[in-house]
């Protein structure tokens, strides 16, 4: 059981499209965090809110915006995506953003683009 | 930033020990020593993490070398649910100035034969 929920599981989407992914934790996790796996890198740190604020953005391109309107759930905003952007994004939470806590993953939302 | 080195992938046998190594020769005194593992179409798991004691919890122990620059996360008795991709990832405390996520590298992929 993962404690970290993320919705859709599946995604396929036209580049002109727009969607959300959700993330839900009810772990009382101060801290959550976007990730992106792709098939042939390692996983690569997208954002990370601290009770609701943005505190990190790894030059994510524009067309990805998180959104944490509690310390909850977590958005990732997509539109006007690229073939390249096709992968899993994981989300997870920790008590705190420090990296000594663990980190509790969902299971991805898997993003195809066509 | 610290980097780590793991082998690529390595087998055990169902019901053995396994020990599975990683070297990080530019570890810093402040960087914790991280592992998680991914099962096939999850998001990655929290294992263990420490500092310079070795530490033990239900799912494993790390063994952290005295100069800190290798650790070895071990497994007591691999049964076949273990078959994972398994990450040593390198983690700075806090300082204030900003956060950080976690930074996966391409981990080891461990095989259980049966």
């Amino acid at each position: 059981e993962t404690g970290v929920t993320q919705t859709p599981r599946h995604l396929v989407m036209g580049m002109t499209n727009k969607k959300s992914l959700k993330c839900e934790q009810h772990l009382g996790h101060n801290a959550m965090y976007w990730y992106k796996q792709s098939a042939k890198k390692p996983l690569e740190l997208m954002f990370v809110y601290s009770l609701e604020e943005r505190v990190e953005n790894n030059s994510v391109p524009s067309r990805f915006s998180p959104e944490c309107p509690n310390s909850s759930h977590l958005f990732l905003h997509l539109h006007t995506l690229q073939p390249e952007d096709s992968a899993l994004y994981l989300c997870a939470s920790s008590q705190d953003f420090l990296v000594n806590q663990p980190q509790h993953f969902g299971d991805g939302t898997r993003l195809s683009i066509l | 930033d610290a980097k780590t080195t793991q082998p690529n992938s390595m087998e055990s046998n169902e019901e053995e020990p396994v020990h599975l190594p990683c070297n990080h020769s530019t570890i810093s005194g402040t960087d914790y020593i991280h592992w998680y593992r991914q099962l096939p179409s999850q998001g990655p798991e929290y294992v263990i993490h420490g500092l310079t004691s070795n530490v033990n919890n239900r799912m494993a122990s790390l063994a952290i070398a005295e100069d800190r620059k290798s650790s070895t996360l071990i497994l007591h008795r691999a049964t076949l649910r273990d078959a994972a991709v398994y990450y040593c990832i390198l983690g700075l405390m806090y300082s204030g100035g900003g956060a950080d996520g976690l930074t996966f590298g391409k981990g080891t992929h461990l095989i259980i034969q049966p």
